[in-house]
């Protein structure tokens, strides 16, 4: 019964394709996050989307395209992968008119870009 | 420019041993402060949160402290297990927003 849920939890590619990782959160949150965590295991925001809407949208490269098709549901596509693209994505959720806002995380999916 | 940064980076510690890990933050306005714990290879998870007026907050073996005059916030592991052996974020939230800003994270390693 997983909270959050990111597919492929591996991802193994080579230099110029696209992939898309997917994500999905039963907690019924109106805001999903994409985050990238580096070998130094710092985790960086890339998107935020409340309610369809994106409303973070930090320096990310325009290879990176989120989707939200609705509140439950937030998938990442890249294209053009690069060797810098290789990390651990973490998908999170939060309930933004929660008093506390407690981010709920997925388990990630690891890019490796070849 | 606001900012959260953890010492120590990494820890090794003597199973059974207590240690403390340290947070200082410049985040302003405040809203709260949570401890994260992530395995690896799984996604963090929230072991505790402070807000503005606690000082202190417990989740069995660890304790949370909070001195927001001082904008310091500390985690305490007594009684250490190899479960522990983690890494332990600190995330502060914006007041008002929902704009989260993470810590660059300790690593520790409970040893037997």
């Amino acid at each position: 019964d997983t909270a959050v849920s990111q597919t492929p939890k591996y991802l193994v590619t080579q230099m110029g394709n696209d992939k898309s990782i997917k994500c999905e959160q039963n907690l019924g949150h109106d805001t999903m996050y994409w985050y990238k965590q580096d070998s130094k295991k710092f985790l960086k925001i890339m998107f935020s989307y409340n309610n369809k809407e994106l409303i973070i949208n930090e320096t990310v490269p325009n290879r990176f395209s989120p989707k939200s098709p609705d509140k439950a549901h937030l998938n990442l596509h890249i294209n053009s992968l690069e060797l810098g693209d290789s990390a651990v994505y973490f998908c999170a959720s939060s309930q933004r008119t929660s008093v506390t806002g407690e981010l709920f995380f997925g388990e990630g999916s690891r890019l490796t870009v070849l | 420019k606001n900012q959260v940064e953890q010492s120590p980076q990494s820890l090794i510690i003597l199973e059974g041993k207590n240690c403390t890990l340290q947070c200082n933050y410049t985040v302003s306005p405040f809203s709260n402060l949570r401890w994260y714990k992530q395995d690896t290879g799984r996604g963090p998870v929230s072991l505790t949160i402070m807000t503005f007026s606690e000082n202190t907050k417990s989740n069995g073996r660890y304790t949370a402290t909070l001195d927001a005059d001082t904008k310091q916030s500390s985690l305490h592991i007594t009684a250490s297990q190899l479960s522990d052996s983690a890494s332990y974020i600190c995330v502060v939230t914006y007041s008002g927003t929902y704009k989260y800003i993470f810590g660059t994270g300790t690593r520790l390693k409970v040893l037997a």
